[in-house]
């Protein structure tokens, strides 16, 4: 793998589903984030890990849990989804360290849809 | 984090240089200024970030105020690839690397 992958690409779910989206990056970079994409509201922050073992809330948490057990891995899961869930997901990361230079490399997104 | 302000679109020649302005008035002395630009359907890109110094890198430059309450984008030579949306984004250089994006410039480069 090169970069970040997520899967799945795409997926159409029934309402009450559990869900889970998968991002994984082989950079090795500690810090990793969720992030929804809406029309008209731009990217939104949903959950975030700093390094393995911790967590935290962004902007709209609610209705989502993630879990970060290693480097590599960030997945994100919908407990039961719901119609206002659908959205594009973007996973990104960045290697977080002293310097100012914090670049975010996002993944190519994962487009869900909840009927 | 500094709130910060662009115009919602702007249209561009293809060969000629883009301009993209931001607005950051409330900006703090440690906050530094960030550039994205999102490509139709794909993830979010960095461009570009600075302090108060003007930067420049192979894909665009940033010119900041001396006050440091706006700046400006400089594509120099837009393409047709260049088309996109484009984030400016205020933040504290920390241990929290969140961004915060807003809704950003929708640049339409015309051939």
């Amino acid at each position: 793998i090169a970069g970040i992958t997520q899967a799945p690409t795409s997926q159409i779910l029934a309402a009450g589903r559990r869900m889970t989206l998968r991002c994984t990056q082989d950079m090795r970079h500690n810090a990793m984030y969720w992030y929804r994409q809406d029309l008209g509201l731009g990217l939104r922050l949903i959950h975030y890990s700093n390094t393995a073992g911790t967590t935290g809330k962004g902007e709209v948490p609610d209705g989502y849990s993630v879990s970060r057990a290693n480097t590599d891995d960030f997945p994100l899961t919908l407990a039961s989804a719901v119609p206002s869930q659908t959205s594009v997901y973007f996973c990104a990361t960045t290697l977080a360290g002293g310097s100012s230079y914090n670049e975010q490399f996002f993944g190519p997104g994962t487009r869900l849809t909840v009927l | 984090d500094a709130k910060t302000t662009q115009p919602p679109s702007m249209d561009c020649a293809e060969g000629r240089a883009a301009n993209l302005p931001c607005n950051h008035s409330t900006i703090s002395g440690n906050e530094y200024v960030y550039w994205y630009r999102q490509i139709h359907s794909q993830g979010p890109q960095y461009i570009i970030h600075g302090l108060k110094n003007n930067e420049t890198n192979e894909m665009a430059s940033l010119i900041i105020t001396e006050d440091r309450k706006s700046s400006t984008l400089i594509l120099p030579h837009a393409t047709l690839r260049d088309t996109a949306v484009y984030y400016c984004i205020v933040r504290v250089a920390s241990n929290d690397y969140k961004l915060s994006f807003g809704a950003g410039t929708t640049v339409t480069v015309r051939a």
